[in-house]
């Protein structure tokens, strides 16, 4: 089944504690991204990758790294987790380089206290 | 600054009645998508518009684009319960990046 897998799918943490959350898709897709969802504010995108090694910043990066080794993972690193990165967090995929029609992983609840 | 901007935010409507979300963006791009959201769930493409003037059906939702206005519409005809969600536009950012911008969503509830 094509899909776009994410884990963890809930996690509650506390502050500065490291954390990695996994982003996997099996279509063969080149573009990637992370977009994080508040009340209010929508879904805004925090990374993405054009291709295998290829990142860019969205529009709310700070916080967050991401790393693009192979073309079917896209994880998402918080080093220093704060509370403001509290959030509903998805995965998206598509086919082309550039952003195109995506597909959504299931999302993470992310609470850092 | 590329902007996306819809409206209504909430919409609460009877059954068999048709309204209009709305999306404005800021930026000259022809590439709009519009996803629905379930509550407690992930979002589904709906519709992708990739010209001005395009048009797309599926069911009792029609979509539209038009570049030159900047405006994509997204009409509900006759609606039904089935379809309460929440529904999001999303814009590809200028030439030179690959970002993509959504809306801030309608929540739309269909009353019985």
């Amino acid at each position: 089944e094509a899909q776009v897998t994410q884990n963890p799918r809930y996690l509650i943490t506390v502050t500065g504690k490291k954390l990695t959350v996994t982003c996997s898709q099996n279509m063969n897709h080149e573009y990637m991204s992370w977009y994080r969802q508040d009340p209010g504010l929508g879904l805004r995108q925090i990374y993405y990758s054009m291709n295998v090694e290829v990142t860019d910043k969205g529009d709310v990066p700070e916080g967050y790294k991401v790393s693009r080794k192979e073309k079917r993972n896209f994880p998402l690193i918080l080093e220093s987790p704060s509370p403001n990165q509290t959030s509903l967090y998805f995965c998206a995929s598509s086919l082309g380089h550039g952003p195109g029609e995506q597909y959504f992983g299931p999302g993470t609840r992310l609470t850092v206290t | 600054e590329l902007k996306v901007e819809q409206n209504p935010l909430f919409l609460s409507m009877q059954e068999g009645k048709n309204y209009t979300i709305y999306c404005n963006y800021s930026t000259t791009s022809d590439r709009l998508y519009w996803y629905r959201q379930d509550p407690g769930k992930s979002l589904e493409s709906l519709f992708v518009l990739l010209s001005n003037g395009a048009v797309k059906q599926e069911g009792r939702l029609m979509a539209s684009l038009d570049t030159k206005a900047r405006l994509s519409t997204l009409h509900i005809t006759a609606a039904v319960h089935d379809l309460s969600a929440t529904y999001f536009c999303a814009v590809e950012g200028t030439s030179g990046t690959y970002k993509y911008i959504f809306g801030t969503g309608t929540r739309l509830k269909v009353l019985a």
